[in-house]
């Protein structure tokens, strides 16, 4: 089974500034099989990126996903105060259970 | 529009049986795998179980696997996961996805385990 890190835990930023979000395997991620999830509080989650750069319908630019191997990154640009939010990375490359990270929680600094 | 509603929680006592339901509608149910997560309160996402398009393969997270079971009935565009054997550590908001990337999620619907 694969187990997906996510760092940091919680990360405190301004709107507007920068966020670098990072999700590490303990194994090769096998195809970049990695998505991003975000989930605002309240809500189910939704998908932000598939095959770790394949942006999901309706997400902004301004989000970006990179990486492979055991290291992915999810970037987003400027932040919104509508992205503040728990993101959860999770592997579907090897064969299930599916693994989550543990998330990133988004917080307004 | 693609939808996924979910359905069936509710309160059990332990060692009690509990069937969600996942109802689907805005896309091909049979073209697709399916998927169960859940989230207890306060946590993260936990990956529970999937199924493929026409059954023949199911998977399940260690933790519940020989007590939990994933089904779906095509004709009826509705995945099911019945529950036995539940303990207080299932408690958690259950929610179905479409796919192995899980886009859409549905809204999830609530488990709790108490006597």
């Amino acid at each position: 089974e694969i187990v997906l890190t996510q760092s940091p835990g919680t990360l405190s930023l301004s709107p507007g500034e920068r966020a670098t979000l990072s999700c590490r395997a303990s194994q090769s991620v096998s195809g970049g099989y990695l998505t991003w999830h975000q989930q605002r509080p309240g809500q189910a989650p939704r998908l932000l990126f598939y095959g770790t750069t394949s942006r999901a319908t309706g997400i902004p630019d301004r989000f970006s996903s990179s990486g492979s191997g055991t290291d992915f990154t999810l970037t987003i640009s400027r932040l919104e105060p509508e992205d503040f939010a728990v993101y959860y990375c999770q592997q579907y490359g090897s064969s299930p259970p599916y693994t989550f990270g543990q998330g990133t929680k988004l917080e307004i600094k | 529009e693609v939808q996924l509603v979910e359905s069936g929680g509710g309160l059990v006592q332990p060692g009690g049986s509990l069937r969600l339901s996942c109802a689907a509608s805005g896309f091909t149910f049979n073209s697709y795998w399916m998927t169960w997560v859940r989230q207890a309160p306060g946590k993260g996402l936990e990956w529970v179980a999937n199924i493929k398009q026409d059954g023949s393969e199911k998977f399940y997270v260690d933790s519940v696997r020989g007590r939990f079971t994933i089904s779906r009935d095509n004709a009826k565009n509705s995945l099911y996961l019945q529950m036995s054997s539940l303990r207080a550590e299932d408690a958690a908001v259950y929610y179905c996805a479409r796919g192995q990337i899980l886009t859409p999620w549905g809204q999830g619907t609530l488990v709790t385990v108490s006597s």
